[in-house]
């Protein structure tokens, strides 16, 4: 199985600043990579797929990068609705699907 | 619109059974994987199980292999998971979700259901 793991576990920003997340595999999962939007109480709103192609009516400020084992999330500019808590997950090697325990953008 | 409606969540005993249901609309069902994620509180997005367009093949993450089950009709445009020997860790949120992008993969999730909770406590 592999494990995603997400850093850091928690993101202080201020709005109009700049957010970068990471996500890093234990093995390579080339670029079948997805991140995840998810605000409280609300399904996740897929973000990113192929690590770094915007899924439909993504804002541009959403940019993803990365390939093999470590991922970039970034937020060029945060928005009052960006704040939430955000995931990735692999696609290369399945069963199973495996997310990131995710992280948290807060308020600074 | 596409739209995944979930249903069947609720209150349940250890060791006891529910059946969750999802109603998909809005896109040719029979051509798409479908999928169980869920969520406990407080915690990340786990992926649970998921099904073949055609209903032949299935996988289940280790947890839940031996006690869920999922299935599909679709002809009633309809994915099931009949969840038994339920325990207090099964507690969560179960999302039905789907990947209309990837045809005929099932890569990322773009389409996500509102959820239904499902509680086991005694």
């Amino acid at each position: 199985e592999i494990v995603m793991t997400q850093s850091p576990a928690t993101l202080s920003v201020s709005p109009g600043e700049r957010a970068t997340l990471s996500c890093r595999a234990s093995q390579s999962v080339t670029t079948n990579l997805a991140w995840y939007q998810q605000k409280r109480g609300q399904a996740p709103r897929l973000l990113i797929y192929g690590a770094s192609t915007r899924a439909t009516g993504i804002p541009a400020r959403f940019s993803g990068s990365g390939s093999g084992t470590e991922f970039t999330l970034t937020i060029s500019s945060l928005q009052s609705e960006d704040f939430a808590t955000y995931y990735c997950q692999q696609y290369n090697n399945w069963p199973p699907w495996t997310f990131g325990q995710g992280t948290k953008v807060e308020i600074k | 619109e596409v739209q995944l409606v979930e249903s069947g969540g609720g209150l349940v005993q250890p060791g006891g059974s529910l059946r969750l249901s999802c109603a998909a609309s809005g896109f040719t069902f029979s051509n798409y994987w479908m999928s169980w994620v869920r969520q406990a509180p407080g915690k990340g997005l786990q992926w649970v199980a998921n099904i073949k367009p055609d209903g032949s093949e299935k996988f289940y993450v280790d947890s839940v292999k031996g006690r869920f089950t999922i299935s599909r009709d679709n002809a009633r445009n309809s994915l099931y998971l009949q969840m038994n020997s339920l325990r207090a860790d099964d507690t969560a949120i179960y999302y039905c979700a789907t990947d209309l992008a990837s045809r005929p993969r099932n890569d990322a999730f773009d389409i996500w259901g509102q959820g239904t909770m499902v509680t086991v406590s005694s």
